[in-house]
C-alpha cells in the first residue's frame, strides 16, 4: 500500500524558474513531512521539513506548503538552478512511530539552462 | 564530524548467497535505519535499531536481517540471495527518537546475477 504519492515522475524547468513537487499522504497520524535531495551515487540529504502545525515554511529558495485538510503537501523551488537539479522524495513519519518514515517514489529535476 | 559510513560501496553476488553490509553511524546517534532503493519501489523501509534493540520493521521477508552493537555500529544480512534483491541498501542514523534528523550515507550497491 502506497501511503505517500508523489508527482510529477520527472520535470524540466528553465534557470531561474519555480520547480514545483506534490505529495498526497494517506494516513492522518503522519506528522512530520520531510523532503530529501538525492545527487546520483550519494544517499538522500534532508532540504527541508514541516510539522502539520503550519501551512508554510520557507528556508531560502526552498518553500514547503502544507493543506492538512487535503492531505497534501508541496514543494517549492524558486529561481531554480542547474545544481537543483536531483532526484527529490517526500516522506512521512509519525510520532511515536520510532525512526521510520514512507517515502515518495521521487521526482527527477532537471533545470537546464 | 565525519558522516553515516556503509561498507562496502559496491557488491556483487550470486542468487542463493547471502551477504552482510555494514554501517557506522554519526558519533552519539543511537538509532540505525534500514532502507532499499529500487527505481520501481523508491526507499522501502526494511527496520529501525535503537540501542541494539530492533524497533521498527517493514515489510519485507524474514530472509532480511539486522542487527546492532553496543557502540551503535549496524549490520544487515541477506541470505538466499535473489535476483530481486540487487537494490542500493541505505542506512541512516538519528540521535532521536521519531525520524527527525536523519542522516543518510552513501549507500552499499548489491547486484544480484
Amino acid at each position: 500500500q502506497q501511503q505517500v504519492k508523489q508527482s510529477p515522475q520527472s520535470l524540466i524547468v528553465q534557470k531561474g524558474g519555480i520547480s514545483i513537487i506534490n505529495c498526497a499522504y494517506e494516513n492522518t497520524a503522519f506528522d512530520y513531512f520531510p523532503w530529501y535531495q538525492q545527487f546520483p551515487g550519494k544517499g538522500p540529504a534532508l532540504l527541508i521539513a514541516i510539522r502539520p502545525d503550519v501551512s508554510e515554511k520557507k528556508e531560502g529558495r526552498f518553500t514547503i506548503s502544507f493543506n492538512k485538510s487535503a492531505k497534501q503537501f508541496s514543494l517549492h523551488i524558486m529561481d531554480s538552478q542547474p545544481g537543483d537539479s536531483a532526484t527529490y522524495f517526500c516522506a512521512a513519519g509519525k510520532t511515536g512511530g520510532g525512526n521510520k518514515l514512507t517515502f515518495g517514489t521521487g521526482t527527477q529535476l532537471k533545470v537546464e539552462l | 564530524k565525519a558522516g553515516v559510513t556503509q561498507t562496502p560501496r559496491y557488491l556483487i553476488k550470486t542468487r542463493g548467497q547471502q551477504v552482510t553490509l555494514s554501517c557506522s553511524p554519526i558519533s552519539g546517534h543511537r538509532s540505525v535505519s534500514w532502507y532499499q532503493q529500487t527505481p520501481g519501489q523508491g526507499l522501502q523501509f526494511l527496520f529501525e535499531y535503537f540501542s541494539e534493540t530492533q524497533r521498527n520493521k517493514g515489510n519485507f521477508p524474514g530472509r532480511f536481517s539486522g542487527r546492532q552493537f553496543s557502540n551503535s555500529r549496524s549490520e544487515m544480512n541477506v541470505s538466499t540471495l535473489e535476483l530481486g534483491d540487487s537494490a542500493l541498501y541505505l542506512c541512516a542514523s538519528s540521535s532521536e527518537q521519531g525520524a527527525r534528523g536523519y542522516t543518510f550515507g552513501s549507500g552499499t550497491r548489491l547486484t544480484v546475477v
